[in-house]
């Protein structure tokens, strides 16, 4: 079955833009997280949802939102980007319920400038 | 969520065995431990859960001894594609989630 899908996989964006990153999770999956991975602070957790509610969320400024939406794909956006949001961001899928795996797409590459 | 602490680098030569240990002191009773691997530029990749003794799979083995305080990823001959940041996590119940990641232990494989 196919896999953890994000689009797009490179962006580069200038400060103070807005940007709303896409993922399409495995079939059947219903939970969707957000993660976000730089050298500095390694992956952090942004927040979760779960037919379309959001569950969990992390530490991050009201910068960050998502969505989900009833076919389970979710999308992320940032607004008012800054340089510290230069990041790899990670999406993962699993079927929210019970202790199964993750399973995490390859991730949007997203430079600001 | 568990705070897990693991060794930031450990080296290794192909065909070795390598063991990776992870303390997480303030396990709960209800809490799972699950090892994920990432190279770089990817998403991490499940490899081993288990709740108490051991566990394999066709990758790893996972040890936990019966206090669960810590637990050891065991890689049987690794090879040069080994190489990869390793993490170990403690969650509950479906926190799959809303995964917490430390630092990870970053594996170097020499030829």
């Amino acid at each position: 079955k196919a896999g953890v899908t994000q689009t797009p996989r490179y962006l580069i964006k200038t400060r103070g833009q807005q940007v709303t990153l896409s993922c399409s999770p495995i079939s059947g999956h219903r939970s969707v997280s957000w993660y976000q991975q730089t050298p500095g602070q390694g992956l952090q957790f942004l927040f979760e949802y779960f037919s379309e509610t959001q569950r969990n969320k992390g530490n991050f400024p009201g910068r960050f939102s998502g969505r989900q939406f009833s076919n389970s794909r979710s999308e992320m956006n940032v607004s008012t980007l800054e340089l510290g949001d230069s990041a790899l961001y990670l999406c993962a899928s699993s079927l929210g319920r019970g202790n199964t795996e993750a399973f995490f797409g390859q991730g949007t590459r997203l430079t600001v400038v | 969520l568990a705070k897990t602490t693991q060794p930031i680098s450990m080296d290794s030569y192909e065909g070795q065995e390598v063991n990776i240990t992870c303390s997480h002191n303030n396990i709960a009773t209800n809490d799972y431990i699950t090892w994920y691997q990432q190279f770089p530029s990817q998403g991490p990749r499940f490899i081993i859960q288990g709740y108490k003794t051991k566990v394999t799979n066709e990758v790893a083995s996972l040890f936990i001894p019966a206090d669960r305080k810590s637990s050891t990823l065991s890689l049987p001959r690794v090879s040069l594609s080994d190489t990869a940041v390793y993490y170990c996590l403690v969650g509950g119940w479906g926190s799959q989630g809303n995964l917490i990641f430390g630092k990870g232990t970053k594996l170097s494989v020499k030829p």
